[in-house]
């Protein structure tokens, strides 16, 4: 079974700087994806960035990136220049298959960042 | 905006009532799917569909059922509701094809007394 850790239950960060949110996985399935949401207070869940397993290169959008170190097992979110808006609960994701081409992901706990002014 | 709506977004209930949630979507994605999210657990898929009256159970279906008539409505229905199944309950859909990523509905918040 697949399975997802954030051992991060909360982070608090002054507005600005750079923030890491770690995320470990473990999967037998050489074929894979990660994924970030984002919750903020309001309650909706955003989706942030993909990595799939066989790209080469780490993903980006925007302020976001992702750390993708396929040897460790650990995809971790990194924000650059943290602003106040992005005080949130963060939550790591892994595709799993299913039926016919359903992709079911499994969570983790989540990590509450703040930020701090 | 993936058009994903839930109804109805709160909901109060006696334990032993049926419940029934919906999503309805508007862009006639093929999967949709639901998750529960209880504090300390993230979200956890309780049945996805993939397609009309094609659905198949996730890592929490026992005490829910679901079915899926239209492409558009993914319905959820908690037949004998418990104090355990408080929970917000959020919808989501794919594309299929080359996007992976799943889109969330707004969520539903059910409270069972």
């Amino acid at each position: 079974a697949q399975k997802i850790t954030q051992t991060q239950p909360g982070m608090f960060v002054q507005e600005k700087e750079a923030v890491t949110l770690d995320c470990t996985y473990d999967t037998s399935d050489p074929s894979y994806g990660l994924f970030w949401y984002k919750q903020p207070s309001s309650g909706e869940m955003i989706f942030l960035i993909y990595q799939g397993s066989y790209d080469q290169q780490n993903a980006t959008e925007g302020r976001y990136s992702l750390n993708f170190q396929k040897a460790r097992k650990s995809a971790n979110l990194v924000i650059s220049a943290s602003q106040l808006g992005d005080s949130a609960m963060y939550f790591c994701a892994m595709r799993e298959n299913g039926l016919q081409g359903a992709q079911k992901l499994v969570f983790g706990q989540g990590t509450r960042l703040t930020i701090n002014p | 905006d993936a058009g994903i709506t839930q109804s109805p977004r709160h909901k109060v209930t006696e334990t032993g009532t049926p419940v029934t949630l919906r999503c309805h979507q508007t862009e006639n994605h093929r999967y949709m799917y639901w998750y529960r999210q209880d504090p300390g657990h993230g979200l956890r898929l309780i049945h996805y569909s993939y397609g009309v009256k094609d659905t198949d159970k996730g890592e929490v279906s026992d005490g829910y059922s679901v079915s899926r008539s239209k492409t558009e409505d993914f319905l959820l229905t908690l037949e004998s509701a418990t104090s355990s199944q408080t929970s917000v309950y959020f919808c989501a859909i794919r594309e299929s094809g080359v996007l992976n990523e799943q889109f969330f509905g707004p969520g539903t918040r059910l409270t069972v007394l």
